[in-house]
Parts: C-alpha cells; structure tokens; sequence
C-alpha cells in the first residue's frame, strides 16, 4: 500500500491564481483531512470529510474549497491564492473508529505551498 | 470546540535523561489524545495514543499519562537519545457523536537530545 499521497510536493504561485493540491489514499478509509501548518506551529484543521459526498468546515476553512467524489480522492481548492496561505498542507486519512474508540491518523508527505 | 495546550514550547536535554511534555484540553468530552512525532520536513508520526478509558499506556522507552479529572496527558521519554530529537505534538479527539471528529493539536514542542 503506499499510503496516503499527496502532490505537488512543492508549488509556488503568484497572488490571485487559483491551484489544487491532491491527496489520494489506498487504505479504503472513510475519514479524510486536510491540515495546514504554519512554520514553528501546529497543524490546524481546514476541511475533512467522513464519507463520499461529505464534507465539512474545520478550524481555518476561509480561502479553500473541497470535494469528495470518490472514497480514494479529497482534492483541496485554493480559488485565490494570497500570501497568508503560505503554509505546508497534510492530508491525512483514518478508518471507521471501531468500538473501543478513534484509529490512528495516517498523514501523506505533505505539499510546501508559497504565494508571491 | 476543543484547545488543546502544550508546554513547553522547547525543550533540551542530556543524551540518558528523560523528557515530559505536557498538554491540556478544554472538551471533556475529547476521548482520544494521540501524540505525534514531526521530524524537519517531515510528515507527523503517531508515537503513542491514548483512549480515554485507561489512564497510562507504555510502548519501550515512550510512556503516556492521562488525567481525566484535570483534562490533561503527558508524553515521557526515558532513557533520550539523540535521534529523539524532533518536534512533538499532542492531539485530542471528541467521540463521534459529537458531529465533528477531528483531531485538534497543540502547538508542539521541540526536544533537542545533547549527546
């Protein structure tokens, strides 16, 4: 399995442009995140989804949108990018939580995103 | 929603001693505190988790508390060693039920091991 996997790894785009980072995960897991972190910070929850067709705002939503089409795939939109949404974005992804509680979270490489 | 604090914001040690990173949470119905390890550039890796229905779980040299009455959990590190050098964060988690389940993190915590 490779995991969750995200890309670009890297990206730099100039202000007002519009970009979308994807994520892919092959462990058949209905949860799936989107984080962003800041330099020196914790990660902050923009978007996450708990099935197909369902999605939901997090903490830092403002300034992107998602989509979940398929239980694999949970692409993240930036529709105007500006300089504040510099950050590094994880997504990550978990099973179903079982009866004693949540299953771990499995995060992809992440993608280093700067705006000029 | 849930906050989730974390202290200290670095923290340097001797190689053989231990390391106690400590986070408090404000929703008491969080029940789940993972702790994740974040090495530069790197991807967060979940060290060690906790559910809220034990109070301590230990994995080798890596050991975690939990104090449900004072909403607060601590990571320990016996016996450091350089390569635990790394930036650490601990999460927590509210049941299902609640709608959202999603991890909120504190703000992570530096250890640097001296050899």
């Amino acid at each position: 399995n490779a995991g969750v996997t995200q890309t670009p790894k890297f990206r730099i785009l100039k202000i007002g442009q519009s970009m979308t980072l994807q994520c892919t995960q092959d462990m058949n897991h209905n949860y799936m995140y989107w984080y962003r972190q800041d330099p020196g910070m914790g990660l902050k929850l923009i978007y996450y989804s708990v099935g197909a067709g369902i999605t939901d705002k997090g903490e830092v939503p403002n300034g992107y949108n998602v989509s979940r089409s398929t239980t694999e795939d949970f692409p993240l939109r930036l529709e105007l990018a500006a300089p504040s949404q510099t950050s590094v974005y994880f997504c990550a992804s978990t099973s179903v939580p079982r009866p004693r509680g949540d299953q771990p979270q499995h995060f992809g490489d992440g993608t280093r995103l700067s705006i000029l | 929603g849930e906050n989730v604090e974390q202290h200290p914001s670095t923290l340097s040690v001797q190689e053989g001693d231990s390391a106690v990173i400590k986070c408090t949470y404000s929703d008491s119905a969080s029940n789940y505190f993972p702790w994740y390890k974040q090495e530069l550039g790197k991807r967060p890796q979940l060290i060690i988790d906790i559910r809220s229905n034990v109070g301590e779980k230990k994995d080798q040299r890596i050991a975690v508390t939990l104090n449900k009455t004072a909403k607060h959990f601590s990571l320990h590190i016996t016996e450091t060693q350089p390569e635990d050098s790394a930036v650490y964060f601990c999460a927590a988690s509210p049941p299902v039920r609640e709608g959202r389940r999603a991890l909120t993190f504190g703000s992570g915590t530096r250890l640097q091991v001296q050899p």
